[in-house]
């Protein structure tokens, strides 16, 4: 079983709209939290980083959410635009030390902005 | 700065075939990673090294190896393509941020690669 698991697998909004993605996490013990873009054909883009004691991180239209307790977090984008269009991935990383080894990606949500 | 820069982009290969992915940065960071993305799955990591001389295995290593002679590049080598291989790989680099605690990762363009 996936440690980070992301709901939903995909989304379509209308141009204009907002949308809340979720990521729900097992990774014990937590370092922090990542949200990804990526654009098809693309690698990851980093959009927000989290640690443990935040809580809320904002990036342009872009706002992440963490609940340490109970081991969620959400990535809410306002006033969606074509560009928005992508696969949004959450990425945990355990221990207090960056150890490559120590990072697992959810599969990501499809995001699709329709005009 | 161009980043993270992967070549080939696309490749066809044959079952039993051998080639070389390859990665640069310009970043001078010391980590960097090889990843590969599945349909469904998260990235996984393959293999990765946290500066010249020195690699270590990831999650899924094996038909897999690596090397580190410079910062810069870090080639991924396919031994003996096998179907199962057929992903989509990611080289990835990384450095220390401002925090002390977190590590900034960017991402190449990727290498689409199918095996027959």
């Amino acid at each position: 079983k996936n440690q980070v698991e992301q709901s939903p697998q995909s989304l379509i909004i209308l141009e204009g709209k907002n949308c809340t993605l979720q990521c729900n996490y097992t990774v014990s013990p937590f370092s922090n939290l990542r949200w990804y873009k990526q654009d098809t054909g693309r690698g990851p883009v980093s959009l927000t980083i989290m640690t443990f004691s935040e809580n809320t991180k904002s990036n342009g239209r872009y706002t992440a959410t963490l609940d340490a307790d109970t081991k969620q977090s959400s990535l809410h984008i306002t006033a969606s635009q074509l560009s928005d269009s992508a696969s949004y991935i959450c990425v945990v990383s355990r221990g207090l030390i960056y150890n490559n080894n120590d990072m697992r990606f959810g599969a990501g949500t499809r995001l699709t902005v329709k005009p | 700065n161009a980043g993270v820069t992967q070549t080939p982009k696309f490749q066809v290969l044959k079952t039993g075939q051998s080639m070389t992915l390859q990665c640069a940065q310009d970043m001078n960071h010391e980590y960097m990673s090889w990843y590969r993305q599945d349909p469904g799955m998260g990235l996984r990591l393959i293999h990765y090294s946290v500066g010249a001389g020195i690699t270590d295995q990831g999650e899924v290593p094996n038909g897999y190896n690596v090397s580190r002679s410079t910062t810069e590049d870090f080639p991924l080598r396919l031994l003996s393509a096998a179907p199962s291989q057929t992903s989509v790989y990611f080289c990835a680099s990384s450095f220390l941020g401002t925090s002390g605690t977190t590590y900034e990762q960017y991402f190449g363009p990727g290498t689409r690669l199918t095996v027959t």
